[in-house]
């Protein structure tokens, strides 16, 4: 079983529509998750670290369930610039400074 | 706009060259990552410096060789590489301690291209 996993995709959305990625981690210990975006031939950058309550920030919400060692992240409303490549990231608990990353969602948000 | 600058953007070397790629951060984090990322794939890690000590080195083969010279300065020495090493090679850098403080601020890459 890979340590994080995510369903490649691609999602193929059109404008306005609601989507939802998720993820699954194999460690229980984990403690540190996050979304990464990607566009093509850029670097990853920061969409949103997940707590465990859940978190939202403007149209993106971030969830978390430890019981099911699950992450999902929804983007409501989705924009043409919101298409990229969404990084799942999840720490590697024994082993400080290591993050695992997903293989990545990729998303196409059409007019 | 990233926060840690990486240099050269782009970067062709023939297999018997030696070339260094560089990375800077003036966050004050105290961890920094070298990655590198296959098209299509997600970025791999290669190596930590935490606290200007490398911390992890992920069976790299010896012909990338890491530096940090201090806290904001990270440089790959390359030397002797091969075609397959082709690749979008990302520093990042993050405040170390663990949790939340791990959070990737990445550069921009150096697409390298060996001939």
């Amino acid at each position: 079983r890979k340590e994080v996993e995510q369903d490649p995709g691609p999602f193929n959305v059109p404008e306005g529509a609601t989507v939802a990625f998720n993820c699954t981690y194999s460690n229980s210990a984990s403690q540190s998750f996050f979304w990464y975006r990607q566009d093509c031939r850029k670097e990853p950058k920061l969409l949103m670290s997940v707590y465990s309550s859940g978190n939202e920030d403007g149209r993106f919400t971030a969830q978390l369930n430890r019981a099911s060692q699950y992450i999902s992240l929804l983007i409501r409303d989705s924009k043409l610039s919101d298409s990229a490549t969404y990084l799942c990231v999840v720490n590697k608990p024994s082993n400080t400074g290591k993050l695992i990353f997903g293989q990545g969602t990729t998303l196409q948000v059409k007019p | 706009d990233t926060e840690v600058t990486q240099t050269p953007k782009h970067l062709v070397m023939g297999m018997t060259n030696k070339k260094s790629l560089k990375c800077e951060q003036h966050m004050g984090h105290r961890a920094m990552y070298w990655y590198k990322q296959k098209a299509k794939k997600p970025p791999e890690l290669m190596f930590v410096y935490s606290y200007e000590k490398l911390s992890i080195n992920e069976s790299v083969p010896s012909r990338f060789s890491p530096e940090c010279p201090n806290s904001s300065l990270l440089n790959l020495h390359l030397h002797a590489l091969q075609p397959e090493d082709s690749a979008l090679y990302l520093c990042a850098s993050s405040q170390a301690g663990g949790g939340q403080r791990e959070k990737l601020f990445f550069g921009s890459g150096t697409q390298l291209s060996v001939l």
